[in-house]
């Protein structure tokens, strides 16, 4: 398996504009976390899914952030309108079971200038 | 509410030195315990985990931790550190009932000099 897939690597946009960042887990994982890590926060939860549903977001921000998952391959993390203190790197995770190891992908480090 | 404490933010070692990161945690039962590293620009791979069993935990890359109870502790060790190890380390504690997610500890991080 190709382990956790994550896109864009980077991405660099501007204050006020939308953005997408997406995911592709392990096949055959039932759980997907997405995660944002700052030097300040450390790494914060910030919602997961369980067989595509969201089962808790109480670690998402603001009305600006949103996350779906339409299926078992693919989640998104969205925000909009995007501010500077969102600059971080978004992590994805998937897992079977929700106390077993969970396979982070390698990130995306958003800067919004 | 479960928390993990890395009291160390920063830790330095010479190659070959030995090593050992700490890491406590609250929990209101027995915990499921990680440890996990961080390579620069990389995501969190797991190094071990402690479920149940024996205290002392083998896990990749020569890295061993122990679970004390009495001390709510979940330490990391090598014996003999490697330039490679070079990266940040995090601890996170779960719980096995299901319904709480790993909370993570804010990492330590590690430097290796020759």
């Amino acid at each position: 398996d190709a382990g956790v897939i994550q896109s864009p690597r980077h991405e660099v946009t501007e204050m006020g504009q939308e953005v997408t960042l997406r995911c592709k887990p392990i096949s055959g994982h039932d759980y997907l976390f997405w995660y944002r890590q700052t030097m300040m926060r450390g790494l914060e939860l910030l919602i997961y899914f369980n067989n595509n549903v969201p089962i808790d977001d109480s670690g998402m921000p603001e009305d600006r952030f949103s996350a779906k998952m339409p299926n078992a391959s693919f989640s998104t993390l969205k925000i909009q309108p995007s501010e500077p203190r969102d600059s971080a790197v978004y992590f994805c995770a998937s897992a079977y079971g929700f106390v077993h190891e969970q396979f982070f992908g390698p990130g995306t480090r958003l800067t919004v200038l | 509410a479960q928390s993990v404490t890395q009291p160390d933010i920063h830790i330095t070692v010479s190659e070959g030195a030995s090593l050992e990161l700490r890491c406590n945690y609250s929990y209101g039962a027995t915990p499921y315990l990680f440890w996990y590293v961080q390579s620069p620009g990389q995501g969190l791979q797991l190094l071990l985990k402690y479920f149940s069993g024996d205290t002392l935990v083998q896990g990749i890359k020569g890295f061993e931790a122990e679970f004390k109870r009495s001390q709510s502790s979940f330490n990391l060790r090598k014996p003999s550190v490697h330039w490679s190890d070079a990266a940040e380390y995090f601890c996170a504690v779960g719980g096995p009932s299901g319904n709480t997610p790993l909370v993570f500890g804010k990492g330590t991080r590690l430097s290796v000099i020759a």
